[in-house]
């Protein structure tokens, strides 16, 4: 079955740490770019990083410097390390394969979602 | 700078259709979207990948119910036949290496 599951979401203090997990399944994990979402009670999605096949990088300003996504293509299994976690920080997360389609200008786009991993940050 | 934006609500009658729409900011009327889908308490689903011509490909075990069309920039996803378990948010979603504004704002859609 192809399909992708988070792990590792909990309760973590105002300033820790925290590693994410997703275990991918039934499909080739390296030839996909992942990407990591997040949606806070009530709000939409967020998109928080991503990372291409190569090994590439991004993030958006909210989350750079403090976040690290990875991925261990042997394990088929993407990462999301967040440090100097915030309150604010609080969401469900979810692992997303992306696709990249050239039909008109280039984009990608998200075609396989994971059920998502709770983190809440609090005192 | 690439903005999806989508109107926050919407609502419609059993079995009637709806037409949601996502528009791409100026400029940007060239870019093709994906349309997802969340219900309630639920994980997003990927619905379809919809193109600036209006042709589109569903994903697996999406319903003939749903389908999508384009015009200039707006992009828009049509259901008909509205069930019960439409009600949901809907999202359009777009990525680049210089898009970081992913997704609209979603839109609810209540069903009568």
């Amino acid at each position: 079955e192809v399909q992708l599951v988070e792990s590792g979401g909990g309760l973590v203090q105002p300033g820790g740490s925290l590693r994410l997990s997703c275990a991918a399944s039934g499909f080739t994990f390296s030839s996909y770019d992942m990407h990591w979402v997040r949606q806070a009670t009530g709000k939409g999605l967020e998109w928080v990083s991503a990372i291409g096949t190569a090994g590439d990088t991004y993030y958006p300003g909210s989350v750079k410097g403090r976040f690290t996504i990875s991925r261990e293509n042997a394990k088929n299994s993407l990462y999301l390390q967040m440090n100097s976690l915030r309150a604010g920080d609080t969401a469900v997360y979810y692992c997303a394969r992306a696709v990249y389609s050239g039909y008109d200008l280039p984009i990608w786009y998200f075609d396989l979602w994971g059920r998502g991993t709770l983190v809440t940050v609090s005192s | 700078q690439l903005v999806l934006t989508q109107s926050p609500s919407a609502s419609a009658s059993l079995g009637a259709s709806v037409k949601l729409t996502c528009t791409l900011s100026s400029g940007h009327s060239s870019y093709a979207i994906a349309w997802h889908q969340q219900q309630p308490e639920k994980g997003p689903r990927y619905l379809m990948k919809l193109n600036s011509d209006g042709s589109h490909s569903k994903g697996d075990g999406i319903p003939d119910r749903f389908s999508g069309s384009s015009s200039g920039a707006e992009r828009y996803l049509t259901i008909s036949s509205l069930q019960s378990e439409d009600e949901a948010d809907y999202y359009c979603q777009t990525w680049g290496t210089g898009i970081h504004e992913v997704f609209g704002g979603g839109t609810k859609l209540t069903v009568l």
